[in-house]
């Protein structure tokens, strides 16, 4: 158990609907992370936290968006949501933004557009 | 941009044997980490071992150790003693400082009974 907690585990939706995936991370840890996984495809950078402000943007559509809140538990919303967003949703939480620390990830969230 | 590639999408070896999966990365950096991440068929992420680019020693963890070539940009993992628990996909992955993980396209492990 990495610390890092997600929810939901699992979510089934239809294409056009909007889905928000929740994370928390390890406790001190002030950076969190969101990955997509495709399929068996490698992990793709969404965005990064830290302390509630946005650090850094990887290939991150413009239907998604994500925010951290003051508890540092983050949100990564997903809108207008097309078949091909289906995939693994990952979050990984470090403790700093300047350091190299490794990051810890959640056991993920499977998201199945239909 | 950095990218990391793993050559090699399947890899299979026989229990209690010895394997090794190949990584090479591409930067322009001369500090940087390289990870080595597991995940078996729960889909968890589990970091098997990490190298730091200015330690000239081979990181090992037990059965796990890697080969960093820095001039080569290689990284590649080598797995003793294999074990079923083993079995999983394999991902390379790239770091600069406290930026985004970059991962290869992952080596799907096969152990043989």
């Amino acid at each position: 158990d990495s610390g890092v907690t997600q929810t939901p585990k699992h979510l089934i939706t239809a294409t056009g609907q909007r889905v928000t995936l929740r994370c928390s991370p390890r406790s001190g840890d002030l950076s969190v992370y969101w990955y997509q996984q495709s399929l068996d495809q490698g992990l793709q950078f969404l965005i990064q936290y830290y302390n509630g402000e946005e650090r850094a943007k990887g290939n991150i559509l413009e239907r998604f968006s994500a925010q951290q809140f003051p508890d540092l538990h983050s949100e990564l919303n997903l809108s207008s949501l097309e078949l091909g967003d289906s995939a693994l949703y990952f979050c990984a939480s470090s403790v700093g933004d300047r350091t190299p620390y490794e990051q810890y990830f959640g056991p993920g969230t499977r998201l199945t557009v239909t | 941009a950095q990218t990391v590639t793993q050559s090699q999408p399947e890899m299979s070896v026989q229990e209690a044997e010895t394997v090794t999966l190949s990584c090479t990365y591409d930067t322009s950096e001369s500090d940087y980490y390289l990870f080595w991440y597991k995940q078996p068929p729960s889909r968890q992420m589990i970091l098997v071992i990490r190298q730091e680019a200015y330690k000239q020693q081979n990181a090992t963890e037990n059965r796990f150790s890697v080969n960093f070539q820095k001039a080569a940009k290689s990284f590649s993992l080598k797995i003793s003693d294999s074990q079923l628990g083993d079995a999983a996909m394999y991902f390379c992955a790239y770091k600069l400082g406290a930026q985004k993980l970059v991962f290869g396209q992952g080596t799907r492990l096969t152990i043989n009974p």
